[in-house]
């Protein structure tokens, strides 16, 4: 069975920084991209980034440039998405998506989310 | 703003139909496969038509998508009270290195 799997939900405060991570299993890991999506509070889905777990190539939207690192362990079959100093309109619900086909926007299995919550 | 434009609230009534649509550009929906997603309340969003209007296994023939130009159309017929939810298109946009995109989403009610 497919799945990925999660870190758990994080408190932190403004100027900290964050690492959360998306196992996956049941699958070849480094046979699918990884996206990760944002979802603030109350609003629609945002698509931030894509990492090939395979050689870590990573693609970002110019709204998360420079502000997130998407990185990946293919060891260890893990995705991660990482803030340096995070503030606190990076409250959101963040997910992990994979990629299923090779050209289509198919994002066929979804972690259940990481919620992260950034105040003073 | 979204690039792609969606009603933000759609409603039916059980049993009956409604049609969701996704408006894009040349660079976006026009040269590239669109998928729709459902997202049910405090839950993670679902595939639910993939290269324009393909289902995945264990997806309802109710469920349909369609493209025409620069605009997808995603169709529910047989409305069901479970099938309340937020509904996102999403393709990639070749003007900035194939990035994607999703719609502002449509919130849908079964009245």
């Amino acid at each position: 069975e497919v799945q990925l799997v999660q870190s758990g939900a994080e408190v932190k405060k403004p100027g900290e920084s964050l690492r959360i991570s998306c196992k996956g299993s049941g699958y070849s890991f480094t046979s699918y991209w990884i996206s990760w999506v944002r979802q603030m509070p109350g609003k629609g889905l945002e698509w931030m980034g894509r990492i090939d777990p395979s050689d870590s190539y990573t693609n970002y939207s110019p709204s998360f440039q420079g502000h997130v690192t998407i990185s990946a362990d293919k060891s260890i079959s893990t995705a991660y998405l990482q803030w340096s100093s995070l503030k606190a309109s990076d409250t959101a619900m963040y997910y992990c998506a994979r990629l299923s086909g090779l050209y289509g926007f198919d994002f066929d299995y979804w972690g259940q989310g990481t919620l992260v919550t950034v105040s003073s | 703003q979204s690039v792609l434009t969606q009603p933000p609230s759609v409603s039916a009534a059980p049993g009956q139909k409604v049609t969701i649509s996704c408006s894009g550009s040349s660079s976006n929906i026009g040269n590239n496969y669109v998928s729709w997603y459902q997202q049910l309340p405090g839950t993670a969003p679902k595939l639910l038509i993939y290269e324009n209007n393909k289902r995945p296994s264990g997806i309802p023939d109710r469920f349909s998508g369609s493209k025409s130009g620069t605009s997808a159309t995603l169709g529910i017929t047989g409305l069901q009270t479970g099938d309340e939810a937020d509904y996102y298109c999403g393709t990639w946009d070749s003007s900035l290195s194939a990035l994607g995109v999703f719609g502002g989403g449509t919130k849908l009610t079964v009245l």
